[in-house]
């Protein structure tokens, strides 16, 4: 296994396309999750799967996007009519189950939008 | 809600020194993990070191060194001997769970650039 896959590395899409990324997580984590970071700032947490439930959704994530994790297995993001605010990377990571469990990233994807 | 502060934008250090990068955090959980994690130019994080709260010694991970001081609130990362190869932003992180679900609240990282 050799860690958390995302694909594509980078994107750039024109204001008011629809975009999707995917993740796929170490085989073995039950646990995924997507975060987002601008420029110069922390990830910030997007949502959560345990398994294919989605358990939480941050604020930040308006109605244009949605995320999902059919079987469990891979996730996607969808964000629908990009804005110049979506330019970001969006970051994958997934980990097991328990207290000191750690995360595993992938490389992100940058999102461009002009 | 938790906060993780990383009061120092870029740090600026020779090659074979010792460095220290704060980290401070805010919470009003007991039970709670603190990470430190490293991001190259390359865009993936990486997992550095993990301190438990309730941890009673401080985590060692080769070079990497967490101080951790619980009463100031306080998760400073020592990198030792540093090398040129570790420039990268660094992260500090900390683990909030809400309602059974968990997730990394980061702090605004710390630019270190290690000098030949």
């Amino acid at each position: 296994d050799t860690g958390v896959s995302q694909d594509p590395r980078h994107k750039i899409t024109k204001r008011g396309q629809n975009v999707t990324f995917r993740c796929d997580p170490i085989s073995e984590h039950n646990r995924l999750y997507w975060y987002r970071q601008t420029l110069g700032q922390g990830p910030e947490f997007l949502t959560y799967f345990q398994n294919e439930a989605q358990l939480e959704k941050s604020r930040l994530l308006s109605d244009r996007f949605s995320a999902e994790r059919p079987k469990g297995s891979f996730s996607t993001l969808e964000i629908q009519r990009t804005e110049q605010g979506d330019s970001a990377m969006y970051l994958c990571a997934s980990s097991l189950v328990g207290p000191k469990a750690g995360y595993t990233f992938g490389s992100g994807t940058r999102l461009t939008v002009v | 809600a938790q906060k993780i502060t990383q009061t120092q934008p870029g740090m600026f250090v020779q090659e074979k020194e010792a460095v220290t990068l704060d980290c401070t955090y805010d919470t009003s959980d007991q039970s709670y993990g603190l990470f430190w994690y490293k991001q190259p130019s390359s865009g993936e994080m990486i997992f550095l070191i993990y301190q438990g709260s309730y941890d009673e010694q401080n985590a060692t991970e080769g070079r990497y060194s967490l101080n951790f001081q619980k009463a100031r609130k306080s998760a400073n990362l020592v990198i030792s001997a540093s090398q040129l190869g570790d420039s990268a932003m660094y992260f500090c992180a900390m683990r909030e769970i809400i309602q059974g679900a968990q997730k990394l609240v980061f702090g605004q990282g710390t630019r270190l650039t290690i000098n030949p």
